[in-house]
């Protein structure tokens, strides 16, 4: 498509519950990143994607939070046991391969809210 | 490791006063530095860039030019519009890692 794509665009869910959200790249781009956005901070690092692999998870907060990518293409981000604390706006970004100097482009988030 | 400090905002000015917005970094490397900007209800857009020391990034009247003596990479508008109202953030790439500063509230008043 012409942008990155994610959804739901919303979610809300009870504490406990499990989630998952989905993050369409750009089409071609290889390398695809999680951010996370909590209300009233910046952007917080969660992973990223150099194709299907992960060589930078350290942003995951916990063993509840894992993120797959099939195909170098779609990306799940899926958060087990939900808890209250997990309330923020996930955004994921694309980018082309080679272009290191290019930035990224992001997608309109998914706006969680763990009640 | 990397690190991005922005102005704490909020920031609140006048429509058609001048903008700055600092920003300075720290970096390992000679990373590539941007802004981008997040309107109220939309996703973040990359507003401008500069890839190395000394270039100056521009886009829609706002300029920042990378100062690799000083570390700095400060947003500027000489004249802000009430559309101009948004967050902004600057970041750094280095690596394939994107660091971002926390973020500066920008309101224009008309």
């Amino acid at each position: 498509g012409a942008g990155v794509s994610q959804s739901p665009s919303n979610k809300v869910t009870e504490k406990g519950k499990d989630v998952e959200l989905r993050c369409d790249p750009i089409s071609g781009h290889t390398a695809l990143y999680w951010y996370r956005q909590r209300l009233g901070q910046g952007l917080e690092f969660l992973i990223y994607f150099q194709g299907n692999s992960a060589p930078d998870k350290s942003g995951l907060p916990s063993d509840r939070f894992s993120a797959e990518r099939t195909g170098e293409s779609v990306s799940t981000l899926t958060i087990q046991r939900t808890q209250q604390e997990d309330s923020a706006v996930y955004l994921c970004a694309s980018s082309p391969q080679s272009t290191e100097n290019y930035g990224y482009t992001f997608g309109s988030g998914t706006r969680l809210t763990v009640v | 490791g990397n690190s991005v400090t922005q102005m704490e905002g909020p920031v609140t000015l006048s429509e058609e006063a001048f903008l700055t917005i600092n920003c300075t970094y720290t970096a390992t490397g000679y990373p590539s530095l941007f802004w981008y900007v997040q309107y109220p209800g939309e996703g973040l857009q990359l507003l401008l860039k500069a890839t190395k020391a000394d270039d100056k990034g521009s886009n829609k009247g706002f300029e920042a030019t990378y100062r690799k003596e000083t570390t700095s990479f400060h947003l500027e508008k000489g004249s802000v519009q009430v559309s101009d109202s948004a967050v902004y953030f600057c970041a750094l790439l280095w690596a394939r890692q994107l660091t971002f500063g926390s973020g500066t509230q920008l309101t224009v008043l008309p």
